[in-house]
């Protein structure tokens, strides 16, 4: 089967940065995103890794190793406005099936 | 610019009563999905259906039914409800397999009394 772990809480305070892990175990996928998800709202999507490496979208990065089956999401310059629950997720190969992680509250104080 | 819409928004049902949530999407996206999300458990995946004609079963289907109705409408049925259902249940589309982006409805918040 597959599964995705991530920590279910990070805190940290306001312009600092901070790294979300994601370890997971499945058999082939097409690669790892990231998604955000505010209290009552819907998940968005934040960023992709087909490939090893790191992925840079203005404040945010997304770093994918397939050898160590582990991804994270960092942010930095964190504002208020990033608390929010961060989701991992990956698409199963061949199949269609988009599987996602427990997820991760993060809380921003100032 | 509608994206992905669900409805109802919210739903009070009893223990027994059946109902059917339903989505649309106007992406053209040939993959949808139905998530349930619980408190701590994440989305867990219900069922999906990677392209019109085909559906199959997510990671909980137990208690559930789908239906894709064509290439636009993905609805997911509870035949006979539990309080064990009470959740948000989410609709999601893509384009196709691969690395591509997931679009969310707003969520249908369902409890069973």
């Amino acid at each position: 089967g597959q599964s995705l772990e991530q920590p279910s809480e990070v805190t940290a305070v306001e312009g600092a940065i901070v790294q979300i892990n994601c370890t997971y175990q499945t058999s082939g996928f097409y690669g790892l995103s990231w998604y955000q998800q505010h209290d009552g709202g819907a998940p968005t999507f934040l960023s992709y890794n087909g490939l090893d490496g790191l992925e840079e979208t203005g404040r945010f990065s997304s770093f994918l190793s397939r050898s160590d089956s582990y991804g994270y999401l960092l942010l930095q310059e964190l504002q208020m406005k990033d608390s929010a629950s961060y989701f991992c997720a990956v698409r199963v190969i061949n199949t269609g099936k988009l599987i996602f992680g427990q997820g991760t509250t993060l809380q921003v104080k100032p | 610019n509608a994206g992905v819409t669900q409805t109802p928004k919210f739903q009070v049902l009893k223990t027994g009563q059946s109902m059917t949530l339903q989505c649309a999407q106007d992406m053209n996206h040939n993959s949808m999905y139905w998530y349930r999300q619980d408190p701590g458990m994440g989305l867990r995946l219900i069922y999906y259906s990677a392209s019109e004609g085909t559906t199959d079963k997510g990671e909980v289907p137990n208690g559930y039914n789908v239906s894709r109705l064509n290439k636009r409408e993905f609805s997911l049925r509870l035949e006979s409800a539990a309080p064990s259902q009470t959740s948000v249940y989410f609709c999601a589309s893509s384009e196709a397999l691969g690395p591509t982006e997931a679009f969310f409805g707003q969520g249908t918040r369902l409890t069973v009394v």
